[in-house]
Formats: structure tokens, sequence, C-alpha cells
């Protein structure tokens, strides 16, 4: 069965730093999201990205943060300098045409000193 | 704006006893969907159902059932005969019908269910 793949599955990277997380979403999948989840807290909805634009966005999303879909395949997060608050579990979701249920990839924890 | 609740923060049963998980959701939408994830130990999030607004009909899957009623905004979900495999956290969500795509999950805060053998 396909099912949406993420990595790293944990980095850790120093304030300020910058990090790509990677996602290869459902391969005939048109919609993709990034949620975060700070540990112990409900899920929040980062992004959506739809025919190779961001569909919409949160307040979290901020100048900080940047999406890609680099090839047919990939779908990136960047956080160009890391703050102690990025520290959560960032997950990547994608969709198909047409059905509204979001699979979720196993996610990347990480964690910013 | 889109609300979700989920009033039990945590639960903790016996194996086979039956639980069930409330979920009450407030929208302006007229078409919207309603949907139930699980969140093991090892963190990942597992889509269990989906229902449209327009769908009030209950559905079972093996122990799992899911009864949805808009008149009291509510999508609450039972598990029948509890295993010790279905301890994980529950959440509850909701996303609205938009031509641009985006349709973002709001998801509740969820409900970390303990099964005890």
């Amino acid at each position: 069965e396909p099912e949406v793949t993420q990595t790293p599955s944990h980095q850790v990277t120093q304030m300020g730093q910058e990090v790509i997380l990677r996602c290869v979403p459902i391969s005939n999948h048109l919609y993709f999201y990034w949620y975060r989840q700070i540990l112990g807290q409900k899920v929040e909805f980062l992004v959506s990205f739809y025919n190779n634009e961001i569909s919409e966005k949160s307040e979290i999303f901020d100048d900080q943060f940047s999406v890609e879909r680099p090839d047919g395949s990939n779908f990136t997060l960047k956080i160009r300098s890391t703050k102690l608050e990025d520290s959560a579990m960032y997950f990547c979701a994608s969709r198909g045409r047409d059905r509204y249920e979001q699979y979720f990839g196993p996610g990347t924890r990480l964690t910013v000193t | 704006a889109q609300k979700v609740t989920q009033a039990q923060t945590e639960i903790s049963v016996v194996e086979k006893e039956d639980v069930t998980l409330d979920c009450v959701y407030e929208t302006r939408d007229t078409t919207y969907y309603l949907f139930w994830y699980k969140q093991p130990p090892s963190g990942e999030l597992v889509f269990l159902i989906r229902r449209n607004s327009f769908d009030e009909q209950n559905e079972i899957s093996g122990r799992y059932s899911w009864n949805f009623q808009k008149s009291t905004s509510s999508f609450n979900f039972t598990i029948t005969a509890s295993q010790v495999v279905d301890s994980a956290v529950y959440f509850c969500a909701l996303t609205h019908y938009s031509q641009g795509g985006s349709e973002k999950l709001v998801f509740g805060k969820g409900t970390k269910l303990t099964v005890n053998p």
C-alpha cells in the first residue's frame, strides 16, 4: 500500500541553523500539506500546496518557512533560521483528487538546541 | 472559524470494555468533512474514517463505530471490546470544501486512551 515517507526521522540542530525536512507524498496525490505537533499538544496546520503554489498558510508559517516541490516526487519544508520554539514533530500529508482524507507520513522530530 | 472540541483529555479502561470518545465541532460551512485519526505511541497519524456533512449514516468497521449527529454537531467514536492495541491518542478533525485545494485539517486536542490488560 502506498504511503507518505519522511526523512530524516529525527533532526537535531542548533538555533539559527537552516534545516530542510523532506517528504515523498503518495505518487498520484495532488495536494500536499505540512503540519506540526509540539510535544503533547494538538496537530497544527502550517501550509498547503497545490499546483506548484501555496494554497493557504497559517500564522505560524512566517518568512522563516518555505516549501518547495523541486521535482515530481519530493516536497520539502525549509526553516531558514531555527528557533528553540520550532522544536516539534513535523508531519507531511498528501491527498488525492476528490478525496478529502489526508494521509500522513511518520513525521520528523526536530530538536533545536 | 472552525473548531473541534474533544473534552475528554484521558480515558482509562480495562480490556474488553466499550469506550466512547466524544467530538464536538463548530463550523459555518454547509459542506464539511469530519475525520478520526489514531496516533499510537510510535507517533504516526493513522487515518481511520471520513464522514461528509451530507451523509449522516452511522458507520461500523469491526470493533469501531462512529455516530455522526448534525443536530448536536457531534461525531463520536466508539470502540467495542477494547484491546490493549487500541491504546493511543485519538484525534477528531474537521475540514471544509474548498475549490482552492487547501482544505486544511483543524484538529481537536486529542483523547489519550489507555487500555489496561
